[in-house]
């Protein structure tokens, strides 16, 4: 099936530790991997993301690593501050049908981080 | 440049009532994506538009029509609403399908009675 998984579903942390978010899909062709945050109340938006043809990305605190043999893909955030406490989401442009791609969310990680 | 805008923010409607959820992009996008939320179940894909002219079915379909108007507009319509449809819907946009960042407005809020 065309779905991605992601675990774990709640993760809590202390300041300034680091929290990893893992996810994994099921179609080889998908090519387009992002991740969005999600606080209370509003709407998700981008933090990062990264293409097929690379391995690894970096921004700051936040980084993300693509193992497309293995069909996962990881979020990283070090030194985690109270402000990164939200809902994460992965996701994956999938193709369905034809030609065309749907953008496809796991079910997402709820972070707390303890001051 | 206001992004993606969904109207209404708020609705309650009875069972068996028909509304249209509206969205419009002003970023020339060429793709539109509608989602629903709910507790636990992440964001799952009801309709999308790859493009002007085209709709496809999601993951969750059932109860649900699309209109992609034109480039810019893309309206969900709930036919008979009942109360599983309760829930909080996202339209998205992205300039294309492949490999490009997804905008989200700021949901609807609908509640089923």
């Amino acid at each position: 099936g065309e779905n991605v998984e992601q675990h774990p579903s709640t993760l809590s942390v202390q300041e300034g530790d680091s929290a990893v978010i893992k996810c994994t899909y099921s179609d080889s062709a998908s090519n387009y991997f992002p991740w969005y945050k999600q606080e209370l109340g509003k709407r998700p938006q981008l933090i990062i993301d990264i293409r097929s043809n690379v391995g690894e990305k970096k921004d700051q605190r936040i980084a993300v690593t693509l193992n497309k043999t293995a069909k996962h893909f990881s979020l990283h955030i070090t030194e985690t501050q109270p402000e990164d406490s939200a809902v994460y989401f992965c996701a994956a442009s999938i193709l369905s049908g034809g030609s065309n791609y749907k953008l496809t969310f796991g079910k997402g990680t709820l972070l707390t981080v303890n001051p | 440049n206001a992004g993606v805008t969904q109207t209404p923010k708020f609705q309650v409607l009875k069972t068996g009532q028909s509304m249209t959820l509206q969205c419009a992009q002003d970023m020339n996008h060429n793709s539109m994506y509608w989602y629903r939320q709910d507790p636990g179940m992440g964001l799952r894909l009801i309709y999308y538009s790859a493009s002007e002219g085209t709709t496809d079915k999601g993951e969750v379909p059932n109860g649900y029509n699309v209109s992609r108007l034109n480039k810019r507009e893309f309206s969900l319509r709930l036919e008979s609403a009942a109360p599983s449809q309760t829930s909080v819907y996202f339209c998205a946009s992205r300039l294309d399908d492949r490999n490009t960042e997804a905008f989200f407005g700021q949901g609807t809020r609908l509640t089923v009675v």
